[in-house]
């Protein structure tokens, strides 16, 4: 079956310009979450979305924001891009219900949005 | 706030030795997840673990969880270069999808 597909795989932004990154899920996974990675922060949790309902959320500014629509599609927004938003942005899909009750096969990763703020 | 440390954070071993990269975090969670990323690419899931005493292997590498001690650990056996990568292990808690990673292992095996 299909994996997790982001979109576009490289984007490079000058500072202030806003950005924004697609995430389509495994089929039938209707939880989405989303990861920053950088050399010195490591891999931080920005947010998850179950049923177009954001669940939990990270510690980022409010320039960071998200959506997901009724297919599970995901999307992640960045407004006024700084430097320090150059990173390796993941999204993961997981089998996990509405009730709490998590996936017993954890979560898919994609392949990454590698976006560079210039 | 849940914390999760790994260690070492960096490993050279010779091809055919033995050994153990430790992952410890901070409050309840019932399961652990360990990832591989090779440079440049995306997380690949190696194991998840879902309860205490949990053990799994996959071909060299072999990952098991004590909940109560709060410590996983990933054991590479007879290590090839093909293992070289970074590890990374992650838990997430109850009622939650959010994952916490470790700040990961990076591995390298030489001949």
């Amino acid at each position: 079956k299909a994996g997790v597909t982001q979109t576009p795989r490289y984007l490079i932004k000058t500072r202030g310009q806003q950005v924004t990154l697609s995430c389509s899920p495994i089929s039938g996974h209707r939880s989405v979450s989303w990861y920053q990675q950088t050399p010195g922060q490591g891999l931080q949790f920005l947010f998850e979305y179950f049923s177009e309902t954001q669940r939990n959320k990270g510690n980022f500014p409010g320039r960071f924001s998200g959506r997901q629509f009724s297919n599970s599609r995901s999307e992640m927004n960045v407004s006024t891009l700084e430097l320090g938003d150059s990173a390796l942005y993941l999204c993961a899909s997981s089998a996990s219900s509405g009730t709490g009750v998590r996936s017993l096969y954890g979560y898919t990763f994609g392949s990454g949005t590698r976006l560079t703020v210039v | 706030e849940l914390k999760v440390e790994q260690n070492p954070l960096f490993l050279s071993m010779q091809e055919g030795k033995n050994y153990t990269i430790y992952c410890n975090y901070s409050t309840t969670s019932d399961r652990l997840y360990w990832y591989r990323q090779d440079p440049g690419k995306s997380l690949e899931s190696l194991f998840v673990l879902l309860s205490n005493g949990a053990v799994k292997q996959e071909g060299r590498l072999m990952a098991s969880l004590d909940t109560k001690a709060r410590l996983s650990t990933l054991h590479i056996t007879a290590a090839v270069h093909d293992l070289s990568a970074t590890y990374f292990c992650a838990v997430d808690t109850y009622n939650t999808d959010k994952l916490i990673f470790g700040t990961g292992t990076r591995l390298q095996v030489f001949p």
